[in-house]
This record gives C-alpha cells, structure tokens and sequence, in this order.
C-alpha cells in the first residue's frame, strides 16, 4: 500500500491564480481530512469528508472547496490564491469504527502565494 | 481560549534524562486524546492514543490523561537525540475532527 500520497510536494503560485491539491488513499478509510499548518503552528481543520459525496466544513474553511467522489480521492480546491493562504497542507485518512483510531498522513504539500 | 494549549518551548534535556510534556484542554466533552511526533519538514506520526484516565506506558513512552484537570502530558523516558522534534498534542472532538495544540519543541542534547 502507498498509504496516502499527495500532489504536488510544491508550488508557488500568483495572488489570484487557482490551483488544486490532489490526495489519494489506498487504504479503503472512509474519513479523510485537510488540514494546514502555518509555522510554529498546530495543525487546523479546513474540510473533512466520512464517506463518497459527503463533505463538512472545519475549522478554516473559507477560500477552499472540496469534493469526494470516490473513496480514494479527496482534492482540495483554492480558487482565488491569497498571500495568507501560504501554508503546509496536509492529507489524512483513517478507517472507520471506534472514535480514536489513528489517522494516517500524507508527505504534505508546501505551498507559497506571491 | 484555546481548544489545544501547549507550552511552545523549546524544551531542552540531556540525552538520557526524562523529558516531560505537558498540554490542557478545554472541551470537557474530549474523550480521547493523541500525541504526534513531527520531524522538521515532515508529517505528524502518532506516538501514543489514551482514551482513560491514568497512565498508559508504550516502551519509553508514557501518556498521562486526567480528565478532572483537562490535563494531557507526555513522557520520554531515556531521551535520544533522535526523540528531538515537535510534539504535537490532539483532541478528538464531537463529529470525529481532532484539533492540535501548537505543539512543544523538545531538544535532545548528547
């Protein structure tokens, strides 16, 4: 099993450009997860999904969109690129059961708006 | 307030001594709580999960909940420079999102 992948590892993109962050899982979890970690910082919720076709706002939702489609995938949308927007954005899958269960990530994907 | 509130650190101990960290919660609904060990430029691992109150020991590490206190902490027993990282500490919250604390730095030194 690849766990969970993500792409791109990087980009820099303009203020005002769009762009999507893909995540895949293998591993057949129900729940996957966004989230973004600015330096020195925790990491914060965006979006989460517990199954194909359903979607919940986190924490920091706003200037993101999300879909899921099938189980393995789980893209993250940024439609209007801003400066706060830079971040580490992190993928995370776990398999569904008892509350606890650990939650798997993904590498990551460092992203810079100029 | 936050959820997550850690001691950003840099916590620093000799290689061999004890290294004790330390995070409170203020959702007293929380009923399972995570520490996660994050390498410069990598991905949150899971360390320890404890969901009860008491003690819970995996090798060097040992996870401390007191609910009562909203009290979460972590020890590392026997600290290698390799346990040097940032150690993220997480709540699950109600509809199975976990929220992180900032996470403590802690520093090894051989």
């Amino acid at each position: 099993n690849a766990g969970v992948t993500q792409t791109p590892k990087f980009r820099i993109l303009k203020i005002g450009q769009s762009m999507t962050l893909q995540c895949t899982q293998d591993m057949n979890h129900n729940y996957m997860y966004w989230y973004r970690q600015d330096p020195g910082m925790g990491l914060k919720l965006i979006y989460y999904s517990v199954g194909a076709g359903i979607t919940d706002k986190g924490e920091v939702p706003n200037g993101y969109n999300v879909s899921r489609s099938t189980t393995e995938d789980f893209p993250l949308r940024l439609e209007l690129a801003a400066p706060s927007q830079t971040s580490v954005y992190f993928c995370a899958s776990r398999p569904p059961g008892l509350a606890g269960i650990e939650q798997y990530f993904g590498p990551g994907t460092r992203l810079t708006v100029t | 307030q936050k959820e997550v509130e850690q001691n950003s650190g840099p916590l620093s101990v000799p290689e061999g001594a004890i290294a004790s960290l330390n995070c409170t919660y203020s959702d007293r609904g929380s009923q399972s709580f995570f520490w996660y060990r994050q390498y410069s430029g990598k991905s949150p691992e899971l360390i320890m999960s404890i969901y009860s109150n008491g003690d819970k020991e995996d090798g060097r590490f040992t996870a401390q909940l007191n609910k009562a206190s909203q009290y979460v902490s972590l020890l590392i027993r026997d600290s290698q420079p390799s346990d040097s990282a940032t150690y993220l500490c997480a709540a699950l919250k109600h509809g199975n999102k976990l929220v992180f604390g900032a996470g403590t730095i802690l520093r090894v030194k051989s």
